[in-house]
Parts: structure tokens; sequence; C-alpha cells
């Protein structure tokens, strides 16, 4: 079983939709981190998380440290959204999960 | 505009060719790091370096070497490639700060 598990790997949306990228893993962390990575390669980081709840723009990012859980949502989607959008776990080490590939139909 | 700086973006190399891929960030970053990004794998840490004048063994290295040259500069290195090495590379740094990572553009590199 991998360390990092990510859910769904595929998800189509239409623009406007509320989306849900779900990122679960095994082990004790110190932080969890969501990327972006773009058709063209470049990653970018959107979020590091140790408790709770961030926000930034359309982007929240929600962690449950007692459920090894965290959500990525989309509030309005919008074309500009589709991407690869990856987990990562911080232990002692960074573990990363393979991917949720979002495509946002306009 | 600061951020990390990766070169090159493209490479064709032969089996047994050595190449050198560089990596600069002008973020005053502790820590850096080198990834390979493979088809239906998440990314795969190659090596790391903690702070300057350290590095350590990530899940993959065998076949490369790193050098953390000063704070801003870690290389990595492939004495002898072979088609196994064909990837996405990326490097990484990462500090004080809310976001955490902030990455390179990426080298593909193709062994044939």
């Amino acid at each position: 079983k991998n360390e990092v598990e990510q859910s769904p790997q595929n998800l189509t949306a239409q623009e406007g939709e509320f989306i849900t990228i779900n990122c679960s893993y095994s082990v004790g962390i110190s932080a969890l981190h969501w990327l972006q990575q773009h058709p063209g390669g470049g990653i970018v980081s959107l979020f590091m998380l140790s408790s709770g709840k961030k926000k930034h723009g359309r982007l929240i990012a929600t962690i449950n440290i007692q459920e090894k859980h965290s959500s990525l949502h989309i509030t309005a989607s919008h074309p500009r959204d589709s991407a690869v959008y990856i987990c990562a776990v911080q232990y002692y080490k960074y573990i990363f999960g393979t991917g949720t590939r979002l495509k946002v139909l306009a | 505009n600061a951020g990390v700086t990766q070169t090159p973006k493209f490479q064709v190399l032969k089996t047994g060719q050595s190449m050198t891929l560089q990596c600069a960030q002008d973020m005053n970053h502790n820590s850096m790091y080198w990834y390979r990004q493979d088809p239906g794998m998440g990314l795969r840490l190659i090596y790391y370096s903690a702070s300057e004048g350290t590095t350590d063994k990530g899940e993959v290295p065998n076949g490369y070497n790193v050098s953390r040259l000063n704070k801003r500069e870690f290389s990595l290195r492939l004495e002898s490639a072979a088609p196994s090495q064909t990837s996405v590379y990326f490097c990484a740094s990462s500090g004080q700060g809310a976001l955490g990572y902030t990455f390179g553009s990426g080298t593909r590199l193709t062994v044939v």
C-alpha cells in the first residue's frame, strides 16, 4: 500500500463546479503540502498545512491529523485550474502522491 | 525574479555519457532537493542537502552524485547515463515561509 493515496486519479468538471481532491496517508507527519503541476510541467506550491484549514483565493485546503486525511477544494472552477494536483507528506522525508489530473471544461 | 533556476531544460544523452544538471536559488533557502518524476509515479527524491556542506541520499540515489557548491547552488551529476535515467528532473528548495517548496522548471532528460 502506498504511504500517500490520492483520489480521484482523474477528474473532469464543468466550469463553475465545486471540486474536491482527497489525500490519505498512513504515517505520522509534521506537515502536508499541496502542489499544482501545470501542463507545461512547472510545479507550484499551493499550501503547506500542519493543522486546520487554509484558504487562498478560490482554493481551500483542510487537514484532519487524527484521520490522516487532507482535502483540496476549488470553488467556482475555471479552465485555467486544469492541472495535476499533488499531495506530499513530510515526516523524516517527503513522500509524494501520484497526483490527481483535473480538467475543467468551459 | 526570485526563484529556482534549473539548466538545461532539455537534454539527450547516449548511454554511458556523463552530464551535470545545474540548480541555483536566490531565496536564501537552507534546504535543496533533486527529484525525478516518471509517468505514473510520484516525485521521488534522489538527493537532498539540508544545509551548505551537507548532502544525503534520498529514495533513488543510485547512479547519481551531487554537490552543494555553496548555499545557492546544488548540482546533480550522472557519471554514466543509462536509459533507466530517462526522466524529468526537478530541483527544489525550501526554507522559512508559508509555502514550503519552490521548484525549478524541470529538465527533461532522454538517454538513448
